[in-house]
């Protein structure tokens, strides 16, 4: 069965370096998606992407974060300069429609990407 | 009041049992509806999808959505020992973003 990829598992980062998480989605999904959870608490959206931008953002999605996707399988998150608070599970996620297109189909989540902030 | 309310647990029950796990929402505007597995160190798994009210069925699995109370389960039944994980439920309307319960973490002991 297809699945989302996640690079790597898990990441040790200096606070204020720079990370980039990586994310190979289901190869016919168009909707590509970041979550987050931090030890012990929900797991929360960070931002959407369709079509080479960004469809939605939360809050939580500041400046210091960015999302790209570089070539035709790829999708990146990157974090400008960490912060201890940064240290969570990173989730990528995709899906072949999205409920804005007026039919949802249900987002399929990778194992995550743990970051670690020293 | 929070969107999506999940009791926590732990619920811990023995093989064979009728597992049966809820959440609670508050905004009647919801529409979809998720449950996802998610076993230690991994991802969410979605396990059930549904649209709107009613029952869906897969194998050992059953959710139901009842909009009017705005209460949303999932029933496993014949449980077994490698159904022990943090089932998560989530809903959404008109947006990309999925609003997760807490999860409910079950553990199922021979």
């Amino acid at each position: 069965e297809p699945e989302v990829t996640q690079t790597p598992s898990h990441q040790v980062t200096q606070m204020g370096q720079e990370v980039i998480l990586r994310c190979v989605p289901i190869s016919n999904h168009l909707y590509f998606y970041w979550y987050r959870q931090i030890l012990g608490q929900k797991v929360e959206f960070l931002v959407s992407f369709y079509n080479n931008e960004i469809s939605e953002k939360s809050e939580i999605f500041d400046d210091q974060f960015s999302v790209e996707r570089p070539d035709g399988s790829n999708f990146t998150l990157k974090i400008r300069s960490t912060k201890l608070e940064d240290s969570a599970m990173y989730f990528c996620a995709s899906s072949v429609r999205s409920v804005r297109q007026g039919s949802n189909q249900p987002q399929h989540f990778g194992d995550g990407t743990r970051l670690s902030i020293l | 009041q929070k969107e999506v309310e999940q009791d926590p647990g732990p619920l811990s029950v023995p093989e064979g049992a009728i597992v049966s796990l809820n959440c609670t929402y508050s905004n009647s505007a919801f529409q979809y509806f998720m449950w996802y597995r998610q076993y230690s160190r991994k991802g969410p798994e979605l396990l059930m999808y549904t649209y709107s009210s009613g029952n869906k069925e897969d194998g050992r699995f059953t959710a139901q959505v009842d909009k009017s109370s705005k209460y949303i389960s999932l029933f496993i039944r014949d449980s077994q020992p490698s159904d022990s994980a943090t089932y998560l439920c989530a809903v959404n309307y008109n947006t990309d973003k999925l609003i997760f319960g807490t999860g409910t973490r079950l553990q199922v002991f021979p």
